[in-house]
């Protein structure tokens, strides 16, 4: 069964500090990868995904990630973050319809 | 477009007893995906329905159950409740051609007491 390991469990930085969250999976065949957020609250939301194509994927709100396939990874990445993006965060697998594996979330704590 | 919408957005059952939740996707998403969140086990599949039929399922006991109906809103059912079934239950539409990514609902706090 597939997995994924979300390194960090809680992140704090201070404004314009850059972000980088990483995200492992475990499967050898083809995903689907997704990062969501969720804001204090409010639900879970779609950040950024990646089916194929360059692996280098933009989302909303300056976010980016990166699907580095050797390593069964992506990492999401923002350069500069603000208050507004304290949340928790999820990285996600899709390898089967409508059937997603997440990780255990990282909160990120961004200090004014 | 509306969003996935679920009701009720709170409950509190007694042990032993049963519940129903509801969701509806948002219009023209065919599959409907189902999760627990809980702090101790973070998001829990529980199972996906697609055209009225269930076609992922967890790893949950039989107790879990589920149902689409033809319009795509989909049900819920937890049996024979216990303490451990307090969670957030969380609805999550999606579509092939968006390769499965979710739109969530904001979900049902259930509270077993």
């Amino acid at each position: 069964a597939q997995s994924v390991s979300q390194h960090n469990h809680h992140v704090i930085l201070s404004e314009a500090a850059s972000l980088e969250l990483g995200c492992n999976y475990s499967y050898g065949g083809t995903v689907n990868l997704f990062w969501y957020v969720q804001y204090p609250g409010q639900h879970l939301q779609l950040l950024l995904k990646y089916f194929s194509g360059d692996p280098l994927v933009k989302g909303i709100k300056g976010f980016e990630a990166e699907f580095i396939k050797s390593k069964f990874s992506f990492n999401l990445r923002k350069p500069s973050v603000q208050w507004s993006d304290t949340a928790e965060y999820f990285c996600a697998v899709n390898t089967n319809a409508g059937k997603s594996t997440f990780g255990d979330g990282t909160t990120l704590t961004v200090k004014p | 477009k509306a969003g996935v919408t679920q009701t009720p957005r709170y409950l509190i059952k007694t042990r032993g007893q049963q519940v129903t939740l509801s969701c509806s996707p948002i219009s023209g998403h065919r599959s409907v995906s189902w999760y627990q969140q809980t702090p101790g086990q973070g998001l829990q599949f529980l199972f996906e329905y697609f055209s009225e039929t269930q076609r992922n399922k967890g790893n949950f006991p039989g107790r879990f159950s589920g149902r689409q109906f033809s319009n795509s809103r989909s049900e819920m059912n937890v049996s024979t409740l216990e303490l451990g079934d307090s969670a957030l239950y969380l609805c999550a539409s999606s579509s092939d051609s968006d390769r499965y990514g979710y739109t969530f609902g904001s979900g049902t706090r259930l509270t077993v007491v």
